[in-house]
């Protein structure tokens, strides 16, 4: 099983570059997560998706968009890149609509991403 | 706003010693708190989920428990081997059950 699998792996962007980072799981879930980990800091929410055709911002979502093309896919977007973010993103899914339903978090391996 | 706080920061003991890292939240209005394990260069993986009307939950050598009167989490480690050796994150869930909120976890090295 697949899970939730994030592209690309790693990415080097200049300044004001702009990138879409793709997330994909096949496990039929509703919830769609967007977190960035940076050192010291811990992870952080940058936005959410509670189900297809819906999004939220989170914590930390000036400088990102997001889409949610369909149930399976959560798409992340730096549309001019800065600094600032970079960091590790990953991507998560749950099965509920809200994590009150108590179903755990899946998450991918992440995209390591460095902006000069 | 709930904020998660993991202490300490870093933990090493040798192999076989039974451990514990703690993990505490502002606020109490939970619906449920999960245990994380993440190894280096690596996403994270699910340890264990316990619910607010739960007191604790065991997974193998993994026991974890809850007080949310107190605002607090700990999970036991029992006989603890090197491939125990991670980051473990504690994250607990906004009011809303909308997010998980996450502590900045406790590095943990078992040697042989």
């Amino acid at each position: 099983n697949a899970g939730v699998t994030q592209t690309p792996k790693f990415q080097v962007l200049k300044t004001g570059q702009s990138m879409t980072l793709q997330c994909a799981q096949d496990m039929n879930h509703n919830s769609m997560y967007w977190y960035r980990q940076d050192p010291g800091m811990g992870l952080r929410l940058i936005y959410y998706s509670a189900s297809e055709g819906t999004t939220d911002k989170g914590e930390v979502p000036n400088g990102y968009n997001v889409s949610r093309l369909n149930k399976r896919e959560f798409s992340l977007r730096l549309e001019s890149a800065a600094p600032s973010q970079t960091s590790v993103y990953f991507c998560a899914s749950s099965p509920g609509q809200n994590l009150a339903t108590n179903e755990k978090l899946f998450f991918g391996s992440g995209t390591q991403l460095s902006v000069l | 706003k709930q904020e998660v706080t993991q202490i300490p920061a870093a933990l090493s003991v040798p192999e076989g010693e039974n451990l514990v890292l703690n993990c505490s939240f502002t606020d109490s209005a939970i619906y449920n708190l999960q245990w994380f394990r993440q190894d280096p260069g690596k996403g994270l993986t699910s340890l264990l989920l316990i619910q607010s009307s739960q007191r604790e939950q065991t997974s193998g050598r993994l026991n974890a428990s809850l007080d949310k009167s107190s605002g607090r989490s700990t999970l036991y480690i029992a006989a603890s081997q090197p491939g125990d050796s991670a980051t473990y994150l504690c994250a607990a869930t906004d009011q809303a059950g909308t997010a998980l909120i996450f502590g900045k976890g406790t590095t943990l090295s078992v040697s042989s």
